[in-house]
């Protein structure tokens, strides 16, 4: 099947400082990725949507300055959380489209992201 | 705004009982998915759908896709510990790039 790989799983980081996640597609190569945030008990609200070789597109109130998008490579997508605060603790979590998995989305395991 | 909705929110129920959860919306997807996530995973596909009316069946889940293709069930026949989770239904519409909206969730606990 098709597999998609996010790391790290966890990260905690100090007020201010920058996280990057990465997202890779195994398996496959995927045109465009998907960045989601989930906060507890709640369901997944897409961020933006990632494309390689050009510009992301946000989705309405995500600031695109605060979350850097970067579809370098046909595996690989990397979200970066610039100047993290305390209010951006959530859980991110990428995904991607195989060709081969008709109407399907692979997501990856997620990153639990704690900011203090 | 949210543009699919789940009920119900929460269900917790005991082994070998049955349950449905329902995903509403008044917008017309051109396929719905449904996944099931687990505490600190992602969500994992567990069927599409893509035609109006159509039934699939899942060993013990039976999934329906709309007449009108604005909203999908999902039935879980004698529930078992195992099937405790969140269960999300996701829909793409057409002329939306691909991207999934997804449902608000409805979070099962089956017990002993």
């Amino acid at each position: 099947g098709a597999v998609v790989s996010q790391h790290p799983s966890r990260v905690i980081c100090k007020s201010g400082t920058s996280v990057k996640i990465e997202c890779r597609s195994l398996d496959f190569q995927a045109t465009t990725m998907f960045w989601y945030r989930q906060f507890p008990k709640q369901s997944l609200m897409l961020m933006a949507t990632s494309n390689e070789g050009s510009k992301a597109t946000y989705e309405q109130g995500v600031e695109k300055d605060k979350f850097l998008i970067n579809h370098a490579s046909l595996t690989l997508s990397t979200l970066t959380v610039t100047s993290a605060h305390p209010e951006d603790s959530s859980f991110y979590i990428c995904s991607a489209r195989a060709d081969r998995v008709i109407y399907g989305y692979t997501f990856g395991s997620g990153t639990r992201l704690t900011v203090v | 705004t949210q543009l699919l909705e789940q009920s119900p929110q929460f269900l917790s129920i005991q082994e070998g009982e049955n349950l449905t959860v329902y995903c509403n919306s008044s917008s017309v997807f051109s396929s719905l998915q449904w996944y099931r996530q687990e505490p600190g995973e992602g969500p994992v596909l567990l069927v599409t759908v893509v035609t109006g009316g159509e039934v699939k069946k899942l060993k013990r889940l039976t999934f329906q896709f709309g007449d009108a293709r604005k909203d999908s069930s999902l039935h879980i026949t004698a529930a078992q510990p195992g099937d405790t989770g969140l269960y999300l239904c996701a829909g793409a519409r057409t002329g939306t790039a691909s991207k999934l909206t997804f449902g608000t969730g409805t979070r099962l606990q089956v017990t002993l």
